[in-house]
């Protein structure tokens, strides 16, 4: 099993719509939660850092269940810049800072 | 300008020979990290460090050496390349164990 798995992409979806990604992880150890966003074989940057207790940005939301291993990414009325690869990153605290990175979902929105 | 910085940011070399990727932060964060990524294969750990004369062996470190005698640097290099290096490495740093990391722009490599 991998340690971070992702949905598989792509998701091609209009403009206006919510589209949702979701990410499982293996170790319930895991500490922090990061959503990155990388276009194009650009470097990945960071989304949003995810709490447990749910976190907004905009027309963006964050949700972790610890008990489930579950990370959720919601996006609502999409944007045609929203097209990209999402990234599931999870970390592990004592590890030399290391982070895990999901093979990433991407998101399409067409005019 | 303050942030993470990578050169050359396009290289092309020939089997063999001995290759160093560049990696420089301003921010003097403890942990830096080298990654590769391919088609198919998503975000690959080369080597990583948690501090100035600290590194240690990540998912893909065969055939790369790193250093860290300046916590602002942590030069990659390929010994004697090989075409299935060629690839887009990515160049990492964080403040702490547990915060997010940030990415510089990223070295494209090709061997032919």
């Amino acid at each position: 099993r991998k340690e971070v798995e992702q949905d598989p992409g792509p998701f091609n979806v209009p403009e206006g719509a919510t589209v949702a990604f979701n990410c499982t992880y293996s170790n319930s150890a895991s500490q922090s939660f990061f959503w990155y966003r990388q276009d194009c074989r650009k470097e990945p940057k960071l989304l949003m850092s995810v709490y447990s207790s749910g976190n907004e940005d905009g027309r963006f939301t964050a949700q972790l269940n610890r008990a489930s291993q579950y990370i959720s990414l919601l996006i609502r009325d999409s944007k045609l810049s929203d097209s990209a690869t999402y990234l599931c990153v999870v970390n592990e605290y004592n590890q030399g800072g290391k982070l895990i990175f999901g093979q990433g979902t991407e998101l399409s929105v067409k005019p | 300008d303050a942030g993470i910085t990578q050169s050359p940011r396009y290289k092309i070399t020939e089997t063999g020979r001995q290759v160093t990727l560049m990696c420089h932060q301003t921010w003097s964060h403890s942990y830096m990290f080298w990654y590769r990524q391919d088609l198919g294969h998503g975000l690959r750990l080369i080597y990583y460090s948690a501090a100035a004369d600290i590194t240690d062996k990540g998912e893909v470190p065969d055939g790369y050496v790193v250093s860290r005698s300046k916590t602002e640097n942590f030069p990659l290099t390929l010994e004697s390349a090989t075409r299935s290096q060629t690839s887009v490495y990515f160049c990492a740093s964080s403040e702490a164990d547990g915060d997010e990391q940030f990415f510089g722009p990223g070295t494209r490599l090709t061997v032919l």
